[in-house]
């Protein structure tokens, strides 16, 4: 059974669209977090939630809406596609969100491989 | 910000030989996890460190943190073609968010 699922695992798509990338964590996690490969292979966290709630947002543009309908699932809708927002996006889930300072091992999705032309 | 540097960059390494790579912190690190990345797959979480001085091992993998907690060092012994990837180290910045280098990447050749 896949632990961390995402769809598409790949997308391609035309600059000013649309679009939504989904993941879902059949682990029992509470905590979900989005993360952005660029083309020099530099990943970077981009939000993280705890039971549904977003926790934090690294400073990234409003374009890009995180949705979590529930705890299993963080979806990744962005508006507008910019050449740059072309990456491959990972979607990771934890236990907890390292509340006190624990340690909670994150465990990633396949990927979805973005190409805005 | 959290800054890992990783080296080296690449490294190519026959199958059988020994070989070490680095992530090297510019702050204190409070939670160091190694993962390794295939091509066109996810990331393959290997182990985490936490207490100065620890080491940990899985099948012919050891990963050490150094006293100081802000060195790690990856040694894989008679390397595999299954050990070829990219190795990346990320360190937790708080609220379990992880700051990445840019990775190690492992050419094994038969």
């Amino acid at each position: 059974d896949t632990a961390v699922s995402q769809t598409p695992k790949y997308l391609v798509t035309q600059m000013g669209n649309d679009k939504s990338i989904k993941c879902e964590q059949n682990l029992g996690h509470d905590t979900m977090y989005w993360y952005k490969q660029d083309s020099k292979k530099f990943l970077k966290i981009m939000f993280s939630y705890n039971n549904k709630e977003l926790i934090i947002n690294e400073t990234v543009p409003n374009r890009f809406s995180p949705k979590s309908p529930d705890k299993a699932h963080l979806n990744l809708h962005i508006n507008s596609l910019e050449l740059g927002d072309s990456a491959v996006y990972f979607c990771a889930s934890s236990q907890g969100w390292g509340l006190a300072g624990i340690q909670e091992t994150q465990y990633f999705g396949p990927g979805t491989r973005l190409l805005v032309l | 910000s959290q800054e890992l540097e990783q080296s080296p960059q690449s490294l190519i390494v026959q199958e059988g030989k020994n070989l070490t790579i680095n992530c090297t912190s510019s702050k204190t690190l409070y939670g160091l996890y190694w993962y390794k990345q295939k091509y066109g797959e996810g990331l393959i979480f290997l182990m985490m460190l936490q207490k100065g001085g620890e080491e940990k091992s899985h099948e012919k993998i050891t990963a050490k943190l150094d006293e100081k907690k802000q060195q790690s060092s990856l040694h894989i012994t008679a390397s595999q073609p299954s050990h070829a990837g990219i190795y990346l180290c990320g360190a937790d910045k708080g609220n379990n968010r992880l700051a990445f280098g840019k990775g190690n990447q492992v050419v094994v050749i038969p």
